[in-house]
């Protein structure tokens, strides 16, 4: 199985930061790698798919990149509704994984 | 505008089986442009995928689920299902149908979510 890592585990910041969200494969799943966004007791929503295409009506504040094993969510400036946990996904494979979640919480 | 409801029993004893359906109403039911997927969540833990599926029955399975989950699919009603057998505590989690977009070759990511539905396995 193709295990992904997420750093950190959890953030602190403020409204207006920027911030940043790693996502590390176990080998290569070129750029096939999704983000979705959860709030407490809701359903995940997705950010952005193929690493760096950002899903239909998503602020652009929130941008991705990267490929192969190495990947990045980038929040331009927090704002107050993007205080959420993150999961990243890989679809490289039938065989499906997400990282842990990147829990951004409130300085 | 594709909606998906998940549908079944909130409490499942120990050994028993877990029976869930997903309702998808709107167009994209019958396209191979998509997948049907079912994803858990502990209490206070992350997702975990479990299996998907398409229209016509091409099914994938989590490898440390397998040997106790089926998925499936009844297009007459637009529906796909998830059975667990032999569950035990550690199944309780809240569960989520997605639909998989796959409209662009070699991409799979789940745009539309069900609200989820919580099972507990106690006795």
């Amino acid at each position: 199985d193709i295990q992904m890592t997420q750093s950190p585990s959890s953030l602190s910041a403020s409204v207006g930061d920027r911030v940043t969200i790693t996502c590390r494969a176990s080998e290569t799943i070129r750029h096939y790698l999704n983000w979705y966004q959860q709030k407490p007791g809701k359903a995940p929503n997705l950010l952005l798919y193929g690493a760096s295409t950002l899903q239909s009506g998503v602020p652009s504040r929130f941008s991705g990149s990267g490929s192969g094993t190495d990947f990045t969510l980038t929040i331009s400036s927090l704002q107050p509704e993007d205080f959420a946990t993150y999961y990243c996904h890989q679809s490289s494979s039938t065989l499906w994984t997400f990282g842990q979640g990147t829990k951004v919480e409130l300085k | 505008q594709v909606q998906l409801q998940e549908s079944g029993p909130g409490l499942v004893k120990p050994s028993q089986t877990l029976s869930l359906t997903c309702t998808v109403s709107g167009d994209s039911f019958s396209s191979l442009d998509y997948f049907w997927s079912w994803i858990r969540q502990p209490p206070g833990k992350g997702l975990e995928w479990i299996a998907y599926t398409s229209y016509i029955g091409n099914t994938y399975y989590n490898p440390s689920l397998k040997s106790r989950v089926t998925i499936s699919v009844d297009t007459s009603k637009n529906q796909f299902s998830l059975k667990v057998t032999s569950v035990t505590a550690a199944d309780t989690a809240v569960y989520y149908c997605a639909r998989v977009n796959n409209r662009l070759e070699g991409y799979f990511y789940m745009d539309v979510w069900g609200r989820g539905t919580t099972v507990t396995v106690s006795s």
